[in-house]
């Protein structure tokens, strides 16, 4: 799997749009751009994914670049709720031999009120 | 949905002594990942069964660890016998099929070897 570069830590005001910057550079053709979400003491949650084009779910929105060598998830109103350490992970999409995570140190995202 | 079940929650055991952790996943579901999290390694997958069949346990730190999934809807992460460094948050987590990679993750087990 493509490896992934995050900040270790943002501060993000509550009620603004959080940004959250995501470098992998080494991703291939075949591999999409995963983001979860770890809250203190819960189990990792997924959030969104993407190929190439940009998504958006009730949760986020991904903005991935035209050469897909980075990325960025959008938490468009943030609340205090979303402090969490978030995870971009890098890996083929349904690859029946390998589908696990692999997790990197992430970004500590602190929501202030 | 009752979503991915996990027991215990917590876990205090001795030096030497037998951990059985157990997970549910959610209902049809085929995939089942065991993962453990620690402050020093992060998280980090142990095993991980499709359709009840080990595919890939490279993660597995030892042979004190030991995983089972005897049926679609029950496996069990046995370490044996435990040691301090074991201690940490243990996460179960399943897939549905094949058409999603989206996991669905338990709320963990924090395992604490005295």
């Amino acid at each position: 799997d493509a490896k992934t570069t995050q900040p270790p830590s943002m501060d993000c005001a509550e009620g603004r749009a959080a940004n959250l910057p995501c470098n992998h550079s080494t991703i291939s053709g075949n591999e999409y751009v995963y983001w979860y979400r770890q809250i203190h003491s819960q189990g990792p949650q997924y959030i969104i994914h993407g190929l190439k084009n940009n998504e958006t779910n009730e949760m986020a929105s991904l903005i991935i670049t035209e050469d897909r060598k980075s990325s960025t998830l959008i938490l468009p109103h943030a609340t205090l709720r979303d402090t969490a350490v978030y995870y971009c992970i890098v890996r083929p999409a349904l690859s029946s031999s390998a589908r696990q995570l692999t997790f990197g140190s992430g970004t500590q995202l602190t929501v202030l009120p | 949905d009752a979503g991915v079940i996990q027991s215990p929650r917590h876990e205090v055991t001795e030096m030497g002594q037998e951990v059985t952790l157990r997970c549910k996943p959610i209902s049809g579901h085929n995939s089942l990942f065991w993962y453990r999290q620690t402050m020093m390694r992060g998280l980090e997958l142990l095993i991980y069964f499709n359709n009840n069949v080990p595919i890939d346990d490279s993660g597995m730190p030892e042979d004190r660890f030991s995983a089972k999934m005897p049926n679609a809807s029950f496996s069990t992460l046995k370490i044996q016998p435990s040691e301090p460094r074991d201690s940490a948050v243990y996460f179960c987590a399943s897939i549905s099929g094949l058409r999603t990679d989206t996991q669905y993750f338990g709320p963990g087990t924090r395992l604490t070897v005295l």
